[in-house]
C-alpha cells in the first residue's frame, strides 16, 4: 500500500460543478501539500497545511491530522481547472516529500 | 525573481552518453532536489540537499550524481545514459522543507529526456 493514496485518480465534470479530491496518507506528517500540474507540465505549489483549512480564491484546502486525511475542493469549477492534481506529505522528522500519483481532472464546458 | 530556473527543456541522449542537467533558484532557498515523473509512477525523489556542501539521495539515486557548490545551483549528472531513464525530469527548491516555514516548494519547468 502506498503511503499517500488519492482519490478518484481520474475525474470529469461540468463546467460550474463543486469538486473534491481526497489524499490519504498512512504516517505522521508535518505538512502536507497540494500541487497542481497543467497539461503544459508544469508544476505549482498551491497549498502548503500542517492544520485545519486554506483558502486561496475557488480553491480550498483541509486536513485532518488524526483521520490523516485532506480534502481539495474547487468551488464553481472552470475548464481552465483541468489539471492533475498531487498530493504530497512531508513525514515527520523527514526531509523529503513522498507524493500521491495525482488525480486528472478533466472540466468541460 | 526567476525563480526555479532548468535546462535544457528537452534532451535527447544515446545509450552511453553522459549529461548535466542544470538547475538554479534565485530564491536563496537552502533546499532542492531533483524528481523524475513517469507515467503511472507519480514523482519520484532522485536527489535532494539541504544546503551548500550537503547531499543526500531519494528514492531513485542509481545513475545519477549530484553535488552543491553554492546555495543557488543543484545539477543532475547522468554518468551513463540508459533508456530507462527516458523521463521528465524536474527540479523544485524551498525555504525549508519542513513545516510552517515558507510557502511551500517551487519547480522548475522540467526536462523531458529521452535516452535511445
Amino acid at each position: 500500500k502506498n503511503e499517500v493514496e488519492q482519490s478518484p485518480q481520474n475525474l470529469t465534470a461540468q463546467e460550474g460543478e463543486f469538486i473534491t479530491i481526497n489524499c490519504s496518507y498512512s504516517v505522521g506528517i508535518s505538512a502536507l501539500h497540494w500541487l497542481q500540474q497543467h497539461p503544459g507540465g508544469g508544476i505549482v505549489s498551491l497549498f502548503m497545511l500542517s492544520s485545519g483549512k486554506k483558502k486561496h480564491g475557488r480553491l480550498i484546502a483541509t486536513i485532518n491530522i488524526q483521520e490523516k486525511h485532506s480534502s481539495l475542493h474547487i468551488t464553481a469549477s472552470h475548464p481552465r481547472d483541468s489539471a492533475v492534481y498531487i498530493c504530497a506529505v512531508l513525514a515527520q522528522g523527514a526531509q523529503k516529500l513522498v507524493f500521491g500519483q495525482g488525480t486528472r481532472l478533466t472540466i468541460n464546458p | 525573481n526567476a525563480g526555479v530556473t532548468q535546462t535544457p527543456k528537452f534532451q535527447v541522449l544515446k545509450t552511453g552518453q553522459s549529461m548535466t542537467l542544470q538547475c538554479a533558484q534565485d530564491m536563496n532557498h537552502e533546499y532542492m532536489s531533483w524528481y523524475r515523473q513517469d507515467p503511472g509512477m507519480g514523482l519520484r525523489l532522485i536527489h535532494y540537499s539541504v544546503g551548500a556542501g550537503i547531499t543526500d539521495q531519494g528514492e531513485v539515486p542509481n545513475g545519477y550524481n549530484v553535488s552543491r557548490s553554492t546555495t543557488e545551483d543543484f545539477p543532475l549528472r547522468l554518468l551513463s545514459a540508459a533508456p530507462s531513464q527516458t523521463s521528465v525530469y524536474f527540479c523544485a527548491s524551498s525555504y525549508s522543507p519542513y513545516s510552517g516555514q515558507g510557502n511551500g516548494y517551487t519547480f522548475g519547468s522540467g526536462t523531458r529526456l529521452t535516452v535511445v
